[in-house]
């Protein structure tokens, strides 16, 4: 299995711009969690999905974010419009079962400079 | 409200010393703790869960202890190697399916 897939591996845009995050989980997983990582706040969990089911949403920070997960095998987070202090890591997760006690396969994750 | 807190931003070690990382965590009563590996440039890697009936668990050159009276979880390395080095992080239930993580400790084993 190829592991968790997540592009683009890199975006850097300008303040104002939309910018698309997409992920696909590995195969038979029913979870999906979007997280970003900064210095200042570590890794965050933003949201997730079960089974394509948005479930928590409580870690979006505001508006700008958006997620959907249209099939059980992509997601997108998308900020629109974006702003410098998005700057961060984004990572996607994805579990077989959700539960926390088991593992989050993550992947490699988008790194976003928002000028 | 909820807290972890992983002992210090970074641990430098010389090669073949054990390490020591410490998770600290407060308004929690969790079942059970999680470690993760993450190296530059890539997502966290599972290592290890204990569950709050276990004292200690070990893998390989790894032992992670959970002491629930403390409210800590101690991650140990021994025999270090240049190629331990990567940031370590704790992480604890937040709910069923909502893990929340510490900031993690840098570790560099030094040859």
């Amino acid at each position: 299995d190829a592991g968790v897939i997540q592009s683009p591996r890199h975006e850097v845009t300008e303040m104002g711009q939309e910018v698309t995050l997409r992920c696909k989980p590995i195969s038979g997983h029913d979870y999906l969690f979007w997280y970003r990582q900064t210095m200042m706040r570590g890794l965050e969990l933003l949201i997730y999905f079960n089974n394509n089911v948005p479930i928590d949403d409580s870690g979006m920070p505001e508006d700008r974010f958006s997620a959907k997960m249209p099939n059980a095998s992509f997601s997108t987070l998308k900020i629109q419009p974006s702003e410098p202090r998005d700057s961060a890591v984004y990572f996607c997760a994805s579990s077989l079962t959700g539960l926390g006690i088991d593992t989050q396969y993550f992947g490699p994750g988008t790194r976003l400079t928002v000028l | 409200s909820q807290k972890i807190e992983q002992n210090s931003e970074a641990l430098n070690i010389q090669e073949g010393k054990t390490a020591t990382l410490t998770c600290n965590y407060t308004n929690y009563s969790p079942a059970y703790l999680q470690w993760y590996r993450q190296d530059p440039g890539r997502g966290p890697v599972f290592l290890l869960l204990i569950r709050e009936n276990e004292k200690e668990k070990r893998k390989e050159r790894l032992k992670v202890t959970f002491d629930t009276t403390l409210k800590q979880s101690l991650f140990h390395i021994t025999a270090s190697q240049p190629a331990d080095s990567a940031t370590y992080l704790c992480a604890l239930p937040y709910n069923n399916n909502d893990m929340r993580f510490g900031a993690g400790t840098r570790l560099t084993v030094k040859p």
